[in-house]
C-alpha cells in the first residue's frame, strides 16, 4: 500500500494565481515526519519543510503555506501568487520512527506555472 | 559544507560493462540513502546505511546491484553487468538524526546513467 499519496500528476496554473499540492499520507506509527521537496527543471532535490507529528500549527513561508491535519492524514502545501520559478515537481514524504527513519516519498505532483 | 557530493555526475555505458556511482555524504551525517529515479515507477529506495551498516537492501533489483560504505566518507553503489533498463538518475542523500530523532535528507545532485 501506498504510505503517501500524491493525487495531482500534473498542475498547471497562470502566474499569480494561488495553487494547492495535495498529499495524504498513511502510518500506524503516532511519532512520524512529513516533508517536502523540490526538485525543479536542473533536477536537484530541495529540502522545503519538515513537520512531526506532534506538531499540528500550520507553518508559513513566505508566498508559501503548508497545512498539516491529523484527522485527514494531510499535509497540504499551498503557494500563493505563483511564479514562473515555483515550476517543479514537488514530492512530499513520510519518515516512521518504527521503520528506522526510512523514508517514503510520494509519487510527485508537476507544476507548470504559466507566465 | 559543500554538501552530498556523487559522482560521476553522468555517465554512458555499454550494456554488459561494469557501473560504479560515488557518494560523499556530508560530514556527521549517519544515514546514507541510494535513491534511482525514472519516468515510469518515480523515485525508488534502493538501499540505506545507518553508521555505515546496510538497514534496508530490499529495494536493491537484483543481484547485479551492490551497495558499500566503507567509511562514514564514502559509498558506491555498483551495477554489474549493466542493462539498458538501469538507465536512470541515482541520488545519494544523507541524513542526521538531530537532537529532533527526524532525519532531513541532503540530496546530492545525482548521476545520470544512460546504458546503450
Amino acid at each position: 500500500a501506498q504510505k503517501v499519496t500524491q493525487a495531482q500528476t500534473e498542475i498547471s496554473v497562470v502566474e499569480k494565481e494561488d495553487v494547492t499540492l495535495d498529499c495524504v499520507y498513511e502510518t500506524r506509527d503516532t511519532t512520524y515526519y512529513l516533508f517536502w521537496y523540490k526538485q525543479p527543471p536542473s533536477g536537484e532535490l530541495v529540502f522545503l519543510i519538515r513537520r512531526n507529528s506532534f506538531d499540528e500549527q500550520n507553518e508559513i513561508s513566505g508566498r508559501y503555506s503548508w497545512n498539516f491535519q491529523k484527522s485527514t492524514s494531510s499535509f497540504n502545501f499551498t503557494i500563493t501568487a505563483s511564479q514562473v520559478v515555483d515550476s517543479a515537481v514537488y514530492f512530499c514524504a513520510l519518515s516512521e520512527a518504527s521503520t528506522g527513519n526510512q523514508f517514503y516519498f510520494g509519487t510527485g505532483t508537476s507544476l507548470t506555472v504559466i507566465p | 559544507d559543500a554538501g552530498v557530493i556523487q559522482s560521476p555526475r553522468h555517465e554512458v555505458t555499454e550494456m554488459g560493462q561494469e557501473v560504479t556511482l560515488r557518494c560523499k555524504p556530508i560530514s556527521g551525517h549517519d544515514y546514507l540513502f541510494w535513491y534511482r529515479q525514472t519516468m515510469m515507477r518515480g523515485l525508488e529506495l534502493l538501499i540505506y546505511f545507518n553508521n555505515n551498516v546496510p538497514i534496508d537492501d530490499s529495494g536493491m533489483p537484483e543481484d547485479r546491484f551492490s551497495a558499500k560504505m566503507p567509511n562514514a566518507s564514502f559509498s558506491t553503489l555498483k551495477i554489474q553487468p549493466s542493462e539498458p533498463r538501469d538507465s536512470a538518475v541515482y541520488f545519494c542523500a544523507s541524513g542526521g538524526q538531530g537532537a529532533s530523532g527526524a532525519n532531513v535528507l541532503t540530496f546530492g545532485a545525482g548521476s545520470r546513467l544512460t546504458v546503450l
